[in-house]
Order: C-alpha cells, then structure tokens, then sequence
C-alpha cells in the first residue's frame, strides 16, 4: 500500500533501554522528518533527512539518533531511552515543488518509557 | 521563519462556517502561509496554503490580508469530523524544508 507507515504503533520500554522507531514511506520523497508531541502540547521536530545519507538536528535533537541508509526509510533510535522521552512520535515524509508544499504524516508511535 | 499567533480554543455549530484566525505580523514578503490540521490522535494533514492571493480547495478557504499580517482559514459548512487542532505555519519557501508547529487552536464543532 502507498503511504507512510510507522512501527510498531505502541511500545513500552525501561528506562535505560535502547529503542528504535522505524518508518517506511513508499513514494520515493526525499523529505523526511521526525516529530514528537507530548500530551496537550504540538508538534516538535527532532530530526529530518534531506535524502539518503543526510540528516539534521530539529528543535529537540538530544538523546536520540537517526540514520537513513536508504531513502524509503527513516528510523529513529533512543540510544538510553528516558521517561521524558514518553510521547507519541510522528514521522513524515515531504511532498513540494515550485508551488506545493505537503508533508504527509505517518500514524504515530505511542511510546512509553517506564 | 515568522512566529504566528492563534487562538487556543473556538467553538462552532455544525453546518456553519468555522472562521480561523491567525496573525503572523511579522511575515516577510517571501514566506508562506500554511494551515494544518489534527485530528484526535492522527498525524496532522495539509490543509492549504498561500502567499498573497486568496485560495481555496476542496477542504477550505484561506483569505489573507493585504498587508499579509493575518490570514484566516474558512471551513464552509462544518461538520462534526472538523472537530481537530488547526495550526497555521509560516515558512519561507526556499528556507530549510521543515515546518515549526506552534500550539494551534482547537477547534470544536457542535451538533
């Protein structure tokens, strides 16, 4: 199925424990992004990737590590999660052009660092 | 990228027309303007967008001023499922490809 996906969609970890969130989206976008948004708060960008093999920090970079090896992908890892890193984790992967622009959003990834 | 300012909550009866507001003063001339959306739970979703002129599409109406410094999105007839946090975002078009999501304004749509 087109689209982006998330895995998994819910996960509960200890704190101190490696965890990875992954994201494949199938249209080929160069864009990719990673937010997080804790309860009653909006959106914040942790890291993005410009294509394959680059990526940037976002607002909200430390604790966390990206790689993209591979354009459809995107995984997120949380080298030694912490229980400020509860939240729910967004992926998205960017459509533009001269007069367009659209990130479309993976469903989330409710994770919780007990 | 400009810092906009929205209202934290509105209420709107359903089958009328939801008028969002958004001030970004501080706009320059070469940044967009762009609404999301967000659905309980969901991954926010592209709404619109503009520069200058008025636009509009299937989901909505996005009229911003002439001296650019508020915009407003028009959802026509709304319905229950509009019930969401909208955020208005403005970016530069050729600036780094990311978005900054304020606090949005949540939006209720009453039967």
């Amino acid at each position: 199925d087109a689209g982006i996906t998330q895995s998994p969609r819910y996960k509960i970890t200890e704190t101190g424990r490696q965890v990875t969130l992954m994201c494949h989206q199938t249209w080929s976008h160069s864009y990719m992004f990673w937010y997080r948004q804790d309860l009653g708060h909006g959106l914040r960008l942790i890291y993005y990737s410009a294509a394959a093999d680059i990526t940037d920090k976002g607002e909200v970079p430390d604790g966390y590590v990206v790689s993209r090896s591979k354009t459809e992908n995107f995984p997120l890892t949380l080298e030694s999660a912490t229980r400020s890193q509860t939240s729910v984790y967004f992926c998205a992967s960017l459509a533009f052009s001269s007069d367009s622009y659209e990130q479309y959003f993976g469903p989330g990834t409710r994770l919780t660092v007990t | 990228d400009a810092k906009t300012t929205q209202p934290t909550s509105m209420d709107c009866a359903e089958g009328r027309a939801a008028n969002l507001p958004c001030n970004h003063s501080t706009i320059s001339g070469n940044e967009y303007v762009y609404w999301y959306r967000q659905i309980h739970s969901q991954g926010p979703q592209y709404i619109i967008h503009g520069l200058k002129n008025n636009e509009t599409n299937e989901m909505a109406s996005l009229i911003i001023t002439e001296d650019r410094k508020s915009s407003t999105l028009i959802l026509p007839h709304a319905t229950l499922r509009d019930t969401a946090v909208y955020y208005c975002i403005v970016r530069v078009a050729q600036g780094a490809q990311k978005l900054v999501f304020g606090q949005g304004t949540r939006l209720t749509i009453n039967p």
